[in-house]
């Protein structure tokens, strides 16, 4: 399977500021996701990171408050805007290979704390 | 109501138990069905993946899928205490298009 790799790990930031998380892959994926998974809750799917075009968002998501980039098939970037308290969360990246023959794989996450 | 549900425990059993964890789901268009590991403070692992019904078997874990009830199972035999972990159900429409989280169950396996 791929392997990923996510970056920062966590974070501190103040309140209005922005976060940009990267998302490297060590091999060519098809498809890559942006997820949050808030305090004791299950993942939320973000987006979907397509190369060379805007991302398609999930209701409720927004490319003003969470624009994404896609430059080519193992790399994707997800900022977080303005941000408040309510967007602590952790974020991750997830891929899926050609073939899919290992479903998804998942970075380690992005813990993000605002203050 | 929610696509997916997962009863999100807690679930405590002694160490050697067989732990069975389940979701239910309402989209009848799901095919892909998989079953992610997630220890505290790191992301998901992929554990099973399967697709339509069936059973499939991987050492201590078995997953099985009925879709004329909409229900998955993962069964975990001879527990461990390594196994203490959030699993999440999650599934899919078609290859490589986006997942659909249950809400987890938290499992502890006592020594």
């Amino acid at each position: 399977s791929a392997v990923i790799s996510q970056k920062p790990s966590r974070d501190i930031c103040q309140r209005g500021t922005s976060l940009t998380i990267q998302c490297q892959v060590d091999s060519q994926v098809t498809m890559m996701f942006w997820y949050r998974q808030q305090p004791g809750q299950s993942l939320t799917l973000i987006a979907t990171a397509n190369q060379g075009s805007e991302a398609t968002y999930e209701s409720g998501f927004v490319i003003d408050k969470f624009p994404i980039s896609r430059p080519n098939l193992t790399f994707s970037t997800l900022t977080v805007s303005n941000m408040s308290p309510e967007d602590s969360s952790i974020y991750l990246c997830s891929v899926a290979g050609i073939g899919f023959s290992y479903g998804y794989t998942f970075g380690s996450g992005t813990r993000l704390t605002v203050v | 109501q929610k696509e997916v549900e997962q009863d999100p425990g807690p679930l405590s059993v002694p160490e050697g138990a067989i732990v069975s964890l389940n979701c239910t789901y309402s989209n009848s268009a799901f095919q892909y069905f998989m079953w992610y590991r997630q220890y505290s403070r790191k992301g998901p692992e992929l554990l099973m993946y399967t697709y339509s019904s069936g059973n499939k078997e991987d050492g201590r874990f078995t997953a099985q899928v009925d879709k004329s009830s909409k229900y998955i199972s993962l069964f975990i035999r001879d527990s461990q205490p390594s196994d203490s972990a959030t699993y999440l159900c999650a599934m899919s429409v078609n290859q490589g298009g986006k997942l659909i989280f249950g809400q987890g169950t938290e499992l502890s396996v006592k020594p």
